[in-house]
């Protein structure tokens, strides 16, 4: 079976701190990997998808980044951390290919800037 | 007008009753749809997934679409204090350029009391 795990589950920061978070997948090859940022009140916002490695898109422009160095790793970055950048993040999977998209949640980090 | 809408409630009900839940969505290109469900303080868990208008039973949920309304419904038969938790709809989107996404609700948080 298929398991996705996300760290540090939780992580406090401070402004102007740089931020990595890792997200990785078992049981499946070549998945489609997603950052969300769910903030309260403003639900679930894609951040960035990757159909393999090396491919990123990105949704939203921020001073985040994402890479995905291995097929089943996702990491999430910043250089310089914001007070708006707090919230949870939420790693997905999906299997690849057209018209299957559900995607499966990790358990999530959440990030207090301070 | 945002693509998806949905109540965030909170809803609060006594264990046993009929719970109703609601999404309503604007862009005719979505072509499946999905309830989550998600406990505090946790990634999203899958709870039901359909493609085509009509109804979908599984134990005590039932998930309904009406494609010509644009409207889509989660049922809760006989619901429980641990189905307490915020019920996020999705949709996914198949764009011209060939990349998918779902679009999410920004859920609604339901309390069942015993």
């Amino acid at each position: 079976s298929q398991t996705i795990h996300q760290w540090p589950a939780t992580l406090v920061q401070p402004v102007g701190s740089p931020l990595s978070l890792e997200c990785t997948v078992e049981g499946t090859s070549n998945p489609n990997l997603y950052w969300y940022r769910q903030a309260a009140g403003r639900g679930l916002q894609l951040l960035f998808y990757s159909v393999g490695i090396g491919q990123i898109s990105s949704e939203v422009p921020q001073n985040l980044s994402a890479s995905r160095p291995q097929d089943r790793q996702f990491i999430l970055s910043s250089k310089k951390l914001l007070l708006s950048d707090s919230g949870f993040y939420l790693c997905a999977w999906s299997v690849a290919g057209i018209g299957t998209d559900t995607q499966y949640f990790g358990p999530g980090t959440r990030l207090t800037v301070l | 007008q945002k693509e998806v809408e949905q109540d965030p409630g909170p809803l609060s009900v006594p264990e046993g009753a009929i719970v109703s839940l609601n999404c309503t969505y604007s862009n005719s290109a979505f072509q499946y749809f999905m309830w989550y469900r998600q406990y505090s303080r946790k990634g999203p868990e899958l709870l039901m997934y359909t493609y085509s208008s009509g109804n979908k039973e599984d134990g005590r949920f039932t998930a309904q679409v009406d494609k010509s309304s644009k409207y889509i419904s989660l049922f809760i038969r006989d619901s429980q204090p641990s189905d307490s938790a915020t019920y996020l709809c999705a949709m996914h989107l198949l764009s011209q350029g060939g990349s998918e996404k779902l679009v999410f609700g920004k859920g609604t948080k339901l309390t069942v009391n015993p």
